[in-house]
């Protein structure tokens, strides 16, 4: 009965590939995220979408597209990927959009890129 | 914009010894802030959160946290830290932003303990 869950846990590619991340939240929330931590561990908000809609677009670059197909899904697909999109990548859900209410997170998925 | 100042990288307590993480935050309102937890391997877990009232907060696992708005401070504390709380320590604020929340973490303080 995992709340959010990431597929996969471990991704290996080479550059210049496109590579998806998927991502699904079975707690009823409304709002869905994903993060980006570095090899530093700085978290950093890439996305967030509320009921299937996009309300968050930080400064990422085009080649990162999310999709949310309804409320419980947040996939990440990412299209010729480079050497610094290496990174572990979070999915996390909230009750809302409203300020405060709290994250849970996924447990992560670890791209490497070679 | 809001910002989080977590000063500590990497902290080493003895098991059963007191634990305080540190974390400054930069905001003009009041503040929404959170603790959470990473263990290695893990995504992060909510251990406590301030929104308002009462500045001490009770959190999971034992720990509590203080809010101190003349210092800008919202500071972890574990009176007695046990070996299954090594793992990383992230402070974050949250704030309202066109309707919608946004979150923003600090760097992260590495809890070590040793026996």
């Amino acid at each position: 009965d995992t709340a959010v869950s990431q597929t996969p846990k471990y991704l290996v590619t080479q550059m210049g590939n496109d590579k998806s991340i998927k991502c699904e939240q079975n707690l009823g929330h409304d709002t869905m995220y994903w993060y980006k931590q570095d090899s530093k561990k700085f978290l950093k908000i890439m996305f967030s979408y509320n009921n299937k809609e996009l309300i968050i677009n930080e400064t990422v670059p085009n080649r990162f597209s999310p999709k949310s197909p309804d409320k419980a899904h947040l996939n990440l697909h990412i299209n010729s990927l480079e050497l610094g999109d290496s990174a572990v990548y979070f999915c996390a859900s909230s009750p809302s959009q409203a300020s405060g209410s709290p994250l849970h997170f996924g447990n992560g998925t670890r791209l490497t890129v070679t | 914009a809001q910002s989080v100042t977590q000063p500590d990288i990497h902290i080493t307590v003895s098991e059963g010894a007191s634990l305080e993480l540190r974390c400054n935050y930069s905001y003009g309102a009041t503040p929404y802030l959170f603790w959470y937890v990473q263990s290695p391997g893990q995504g992060l877990q909510l251990l406590l959160k301030y929104f308002s009232g009462d500045t001490l907060v009770q959190g999971i696992k034992g720990f509590e946290a203080e809010f101190k708005r003349s210092q800008s401070s919202f500071n972890l504390r574990k009176p007695s830290v046990h070996w299954s709380d090594a793992a990383e320590y992230f402070c974050a604020v949250g704030r309202s932003s066109g309707g919608y929340q946004k979150v923003t973490f600090g760097t992260g303080t590495k809890l070590q303990v040793i026996p």
